[in-house]
């Protein structure tokens, strides 16, 4: 079946580094790529998503970038603050949402 | 809005109770999923419905696991009986149809079987 592999599952950052996860899908019918954010003990909330017809998205100081030839999209957080600090989900929709495992970010005052 | 509400937020029951989880997705949306969330596992979908129809319950994991949705406004999750196994949190998520690409997510249940 479908699945979304994600990488790396944890990355602990200096703050105002940058920070990346990428992630990897199988089904070819994926046209739909969001992202979201899961505070402790919260609810995934999304933070940015991008479609299949475009190639890169940025929102301040987040972006995305989806290479749909090799199956790959990936997270780019720049000038990270300790508020990043989260377990991220990637994500990849064909006939479903499926989620990646998650990676969580911890980033260093 | 108030979002998509979710009762219990916390649930603790013995091993063999049955459990029910609620569901109120945000008015207007068509479609809801159920998702289960535990450290081993991740977020994993379970069934999701469209206008009120169960499409796909591939994510089920067996028979002790139902789901239904009588109307727009509400839909349960029932485990009978409970496992220790199925502690986890529970989410709930609409979005307006299940072409649209967003959904929203409740605030979880989270369930200890003890």
């Amino acid at each position: 079946g479908e699945n979304v592999e994600q990488h790396p599952s944890t990355l602990s950052v200096q703050e105002g580094d940058s920070a990346v996860i990428k992630c990897t899908y199988s089904d070819s019918a994926s046209n739909y790529f969001p992202w979201y954010k899961q505070e402790l003990g919260k609810r995934p909330q999304l933070i940015i998503d991008i479609r299949s017809n475009v190639g890169e998205k940025k929102d301040q100081r987040i972006a995305v970038t989806l290479n749909k030839t090799a199956k790959h999209f990936s997270l780019h957080i720049t000038e990270t603050q300790p508020e990043d600090s989260a377990v991220y989900f990637c994500a990849a929709k064909g006939d479903k949402l499926i989620f990646g495992t998650g990676t969580r970010l911890q980033v260093f005052p | 809005d108030a979002g998509v509400i979710q009762s219990p937020r916390h649930e603790v029951t013995e091993m063999g109770q049955e459990v029910t989880l609620r569901c109120k997705p945000i008015s207007g949306h068509n479609s809801l999923f159920w998702y289960r969330q535990t450290m081993m596992r991740g977020l994993e979908l379970l069934i999701y419905f469209n206008n009120n129809v169960p499409i796909d319950d591939s994510g089920m994991p067996e028979d002790r696991f139902s789901a239904k949705m009588p109307n727009a406004s509400f839909s349960t999750l029932k485990i009978q009986p409970s496992e220790p196994r199925d502690s986890a949190v529970y989410f709930c998520a609409s979005s307006p149809t299940t072409s649209s690409r967003e959904q929203y997510f409740g605030p979880g249940t989270r369930l200890t079987v003890t």
